[in-house]
């Protein structure tokens, strides 16, 4: 069956803390990995991850992919209050175009 | 932000009642999604299109059907709900499949 597992699931830290998020994943066809970001509302796109050790950055946000372990991490340097939100997880496969989502990590970011 | 609206915004309705769910979309985008999300499970795909009356099922579609008669409608359909169908429901569209983007969800009450 295949499976996109997020850690932790929740994570509490103080202003200006460094977090890393955990994506792995075991599906049958993959194509590409995404992060997003999901506030009050609907989930925000952040990055796609296709190859391996290559990172993408946006801003304190970075990300990168291990295709032999199966899986991604997503950092975020210096937090701030507006990160707080729930991260999610996604794996594109080939097949039938589907999309599989983790259960997310919620990040509170205290002031 | 992409063009996705959804409707309606919220609705509470009885078990047993016919309920239609509306993603508009003015975006030209090939893909459309319909996605629940619960606490404890994260988004969970019902159903996508990959084209006008070209539909497949995701991994929740019991209990669901889908329709799109046009590029820019993608109508989801709960029979008749039940209270396990409680949920919010987003509908997503992308042109190359890897980036999704969102509409503001709809929440779903089965009383």
């Amino acid at each position: 069956e295949d499976k996109v597992v997020q850690s932790p699931l929740s994570l509490v830290v103080h202003e200006g803390d460094t977090v890393t998020l955990n994506c792995s994943y075991e599906v049958t066809n993959f194509r590409s990995l995404l992060w997003y970001k999901q506030e009050k509302k609907a989930p925000t796109f952040l990055f796609m991850l296709t190859s391996s050790g290559i990172e993408k950055k946006s801003g304190r946000l970075s990300s990168i992919l291990d295709k032999k372990e199966l899986f991604s991490i997503l950092n975020i340097t210096a937090t701030q209050t507006g990160d707080s939100a729930i991260y999610l997880c996604a794996v594109l496969m080939n097949r039938d175009d589907k999309i599989i989502f983790g259960k997310g990590t919620r990040l509170h970011i205290l002031p | 932000d992409a063009g996705i609206t959804q409707s309606p915004r919220h609705k509470v309705t009885e078990t047993g009642t016919p309920v239609t769910l509306r993603c508009h979309q003015t975006e030209n985008h090939r893909y459309m999604y319909w996605y629940r999300q619960d606490p404890g499970h994260g988004l969970r795909l019902i159903h996508y299109s990959y084209g006008v009356k070209d539909t497949d099922k995701g991994e929740v579609s019991d209990g669901y059907s889908v329709s799109r008669s046009k590029t820019e409608d993608f109508l989801l359909t709960l029979e008749s709900a039940t209270s396990s169908q409680t949920s919010v429901y987003f509908c997503a569209i992308s042109e190359i499949v890897n980036e999704q983007f969102f509409g503001p969800g709809t929440r779903l009450t089965v009383l």
